[in-house]
Order: C-alpha cells, then sequence, then structure tokens
C-alpha cells in the first residue's frame, strides 16, 4: 500500500541550529501540505503546496521556517535556527487534489517527524 | 473562522465498556466536512470517518458509530465494547478552505483514550 514518507522520524537539537525534515508523497499525488503538531495539541497547517506552488503558507514562521517543493514531487521543511517553542511533530500529508474532502475524502498522513530541541 | 471543541482531554476505561467522545465545531460554511482521525502512539493519523454537512444520518462501522447534529453543530463517536487496541488519541477534525482556495483541516486539540485490561 502506498505510503507518505517522512524523514528522519525522530531529531533532537540543540537551539539555534538548523533541522530540516523531508517528505515523500504518495506517487501522483499533486497536494501536499506540512502541518505542526505540539504536544498536547491538535495538528495546525504550516504550509500546502499544489505541485511546485506554495498556494498557503499564512501560518508559516518565514523568519525561520522555509519549505520548498521544488520538482513538485517531494518536499523539505527547513527551520534555522530551532528555538525550544519548535519542538513538535512535522507531519506531512498528501492528497490527488487540493479539494479532496469533497471529491475523495482521501488525506494521506505520514507518521510525522518528531523533533526535540534542547 | 472554523474551530473544533473537544471537551474531554483524557479519557480511561476498562476493556469492555463503552465509550463517547464529544466533538462541537464552528463554521460559517453552507457545506463542510467533518472528520475523525486515530493517532496511535506510533504518530500517523488514521483515517476513521467523513461526513458531509447535508447527511445527518448516523453511520455504524462494527463498534465504531457517529451521531452527527447540525443543531447542536456536534459530531460524536462512540465506541461500543472497548478494546485495548482502541487506545489512541483521536481527533475531530473540520474541513475549512485555505488562503489558496483548496481545503485543509482544522483539528480539535485531541482525546487521549485509555482502554485498560
Amino acid at each position: 500500500e502506498a505510503e507518505v514518507a517522512q524523514s528522519p522520524r525522530y531529531k533532537i537539537t540543540e537551539k539555534s541550529q538548523a533541522v530540516a525534515f523531508w517528505c515523500d508523497p504518495i506517487s501522483g499525488h499533486a497536494t501536499l501540505y506540512w502541518y505542526r503538531q505540539i504536544l498536547g495539541q491538535g495538528p495546525e497547517l504550516l504550509v500546502q503546496f499544489q505541485d511546485e506552488s506554495v498556494v498557503d503558507d499564512s501560518q508559516l514562521p518565514k523568519d525561520r521556517f522555509s519549505a520548498e517543493r521544488l520538482k513538485g514531487v517531494d518536499s523539505t521543511l527547513k527551520i534555522q535556527p530551532a528555538e525550544l517553542g519548535d519542538s513538535a511533530m512535522y507531519l506531512c500529508a498528501s492528497s490527488l487534489d487540493p479539494m479532496w474532502a469533497i471529491n475523495t475524502g482521501e488525506l494521506f498522513f505520514g507518521e510525522g517527524s518528531r523533533l526535540t530541541v534542547l | 473562522a472554523q474551530k473544533v471543541t473537544q471537551a474531554q482531554t483524557e479519557i480511561s476505561v476498562v476493556e469492555k465498556e463503552d465509550v463517547t467522545l464529544d466533538c462541537v465545531y464552528e463554521t460559517r460554511d453552507t457545506t463542510y466536512y467533518l472528520f475523525w482521525y486515530k493517532q496511535p502512539p506510533s504518530g500517523e493519523l488514521v483515517f476513521l470517518i467523513r461526513r458531509n454537512s447535508f447527511d445527518e444520518q448516523n453511520e455504524i462501522s462494527g463498534r465504531y458509530s457517529w451521531n452527527f447534529q447540525k443543531s447542536t453543530s456536534s459530531f460524536n463517536f462512540t465506541i461500543t465494547a472497548s478494546q485495548v487496541v482502541d487506545s489512541a488519541v483521536y481527533f475531530c477534525a473540520l474541513s475549512a478552505l485555505t488562503q489558496g482556495g483548496s481545503e485543509k483541516l482544522v483539528f480539535g486539540k485531541g482525546m487521549k483514550l485509555t482502554v485498560n485490561p
């Protein structure tokens, strides 16, 4: 069964260091999301891509976070410099189309990358 | 703005007990979708159900059932005869449009269910 792949699963870093997360969506999925889930909270959208274009990054802290999906396939989320408050699970999700809730109801999540900033 | 409230943060039950997880949502959209996801300790979000705003029929799937009441903006989830494998964090979520005009999920804070043998 096709899956959304994420790496690393776990990352421990010191504050002020740079950290990067990688996501490979299900083949053919044009829509890709990065969500952040702080411990004890629900996931919150950071950024959404449609193919290689960012369609919503309104909740992305752009002073330290960046995201790219250069060829419209896999994606990288970077944090530089990391702060203590960035400790969270970073979840990647993908879907066939941007109106997935109406059309297919299918949004596929990866297992996430758990970041601890010391 | 859309909002999902899961008032219960943690519930602990004994195996075979029934348990209901509450979800209340806020939206001004006339068409929207409601979801429940399960998050086991491994971390991935597992889809359980999608319900559109025009379909208020209750749904049953095995030991799971869902009660959607538009009048009270609630979408509650019941697990009958709970099992240890049901232990997880459960999220209620609501579809919303992003700034780019596509869809995203707005999640509640989640409810941790522990089923003890």
